[in-house]
């Protein structure tokens, strides 16, 4: 039972590089989620996709593009990775409407040199 | 501006004895709040959760209490383990049976239980 997968887990990248995080689920939810999480600031909303073939912006999406490949699938993508974008990057997923529960994948840990 | 606040990066507590964690909002909107666990190198795992229309939901060890008029909840843990070290997050959502549902973060609390 994966739930949600994140790859990788662990980037190294140099500032102007690109690269993208891939998320998938196997939960057959509607939402999906990318969030980073940085030291003394929680979690905070990158990206959201309410259902394939919708994303939004959440609170930080500056330097980040998102694609919702299908269902199942939710992509994250660095066109020129700054320094700044060093964090750990989540994943998640939500299935019924009416319940406010998000799954986690395990994390993405990004270090941009 | 945040509008989840956990004012305590930090907790210690005593194995057996209950922990209180805090949790502060400034949307009157957000109608739902959720308590999440987080051990390091993992992602969050869902703990509780309470709506706006209760003061309190109870599972097991853990209670969440809710305060509207004071836009304040809080998480009990009684008996608190060893095995409860971690960082817990408060978090915040309105529009909780819509499309466009999203959660809003604390800055979370480092929960560290001594044997």
């Amino acid at each position: 039972n994966a739930g949600v997968t994140q790859t990788p887990k662990f980037q190294v990248l140099k500032t102007g590089q690109s690269m993208t995080l891939q998320c998938a689920q196997d939960m057959n939810h509607n939402s999906m989620y990318w969030y980073r999480q940085d030291p003394g600031m929680g979690l905070r909303l990158i990206y959201y996709s309410a259902s394939e073939g919708t994303t939004d912006k959440g609170e930080v999406p500056n330097g980040y593009n998102v694609s919702r490949l299908n269902k199942r699938e939710f992509s994250l993508r660095l066109e020129s990775a700054a320094p700044s974008q060093t964090s750990v990057y989540f994943c998640a997923s939500k299935g019924q409407p009416n319940t406010g529960e998000l799954f986690f994948g395990e994390g993405s840990r990004l270090t941009v040199l | 501006d945040q509008q989840v606040k956990q004012n305590s990066p930090s907790l210690s507590v005593q194995e057996g004895r209950i922990s209180i964690l805090n949790c502060d909002y400034t949307n009157s909107m957000f109608d739902y709040f959720l308590w999440y666990k987080k051990y390091p190198a993992e992602g969050p795992t869902f703990l509780i959760s309470i709506s706006s229309i209760k003061d309190k939901n109870e599972d097991g060890r853990f209670t969440v209490f809710l305060n509207k008029s004071a836009k304040h909840l809080s998480l009990h843990i009684v008996p608190s383990q060893p095995g409860d070290s971690a960082v817990y997050f408060c978090a915040a959502s309105y529009n909780s049976g819509g499309s466009n549902y999203k959660l809003t973060f604390g800055k979370g609390t480092l929960l560290t239980v001594n044997p």
